[in-house]
């Protein structure tokens, strides 16, 4: 069965510091893989998804940015993180039309 | 502009009443719907596809219809139970299909 791995759970970083979330998808290959941002009481922002090794499509503009180094890794990355990038981020891969979440990472920008 | 709204404003129920929850569309012209639940803290999680030829779709306790004329669809839930307790999602591809977006969600209370 597939099983999707995202780490760290909660990371608390200061204003300007850098940022490298990951992702990680066992049991499928080739999977559509989907970056989500979900502020407090908010609904789901995609900021990135990738289809392939190293073909990334940005929806947001923004001081984020995503690789896909592996077929089966998503990596969502920032030089100096701002108090707005405060949320909970998601990583997703795609079934045959569903999409299946990971556990998430809880991001605070102090 | 592509939208799908869903009421923002939290559902109380009384345990063992149906629950339901609405989402809208405009602008999507969808083969399917599919709607999610999000526990606090925890990623969305699948429940359900309705395609678009398909007028009602059940699972369990779990019912949703899709109009397609109305641009809407309704997610219910019978008998529901305090464990129903959560954020419900419905979501849309967009019209080029590679793309999911999701409503903002209903929070739904069950109350024992």
């Amino acid at each position: 069965s597939q099983t999707i791995h995202q780490w760290p759970a909660t990371l608390v970083q200061p204003v300007g510091s850098p940022l490298s979330l990951e992702c990680t998808v066992e049991g499928t290959s080739n999977p559509n893989l989907y970056w989500y941002r979900q502020a407090a009481g908010r609904g789901l922002q995609l900021l990135f998804y990738s289809v392939g090794i190293g073909q990334i499509s940005s929806e947001v503009p923004q001081n984020l940015s995503a690789s896909r180094p592996q077929d089966r890794q998503f990596i969502l990355s920032s030089k100096k993180l701002l108090l707005s990038d405060s949320g909970f981020y998601l990583c997703a891969w795609t079934g045959t039309y569903e999409q299946y979440f990971g556990p998430g990472t809880r991001l605070t920008v102090t | 502009s592509q939208k799908i709204e869903q009421n923002s404003e939290a559902l109380n129920i009384q345990e063992g009443k149906t629950a339901t929850l609405t989402c809208n569309y405009t602008n999507y012209s969808p083969a399917y719907l599919q709607w999610y639940r999000q526990d606090p803290g925890r990623g969305p999680v699948f429940l359900l596809l309705i395609r678009e030829n398909e007028k009602e779709k059940r699972k369990e306790r779990l019912k949703v219809t899709f109009d397609t004329t109305l641009k809407q669809s309704l997610f219910h839930i019978t008998a529901s139970q305090p464990a129903d307790s959560a954020t419900y999602l419905c979501a849309l591809y967009n019209n080029a299909g590679n793309m999911l977006t999701f409503g903002g969600g209903t929070r739904l209370m069950v109350k024992p």
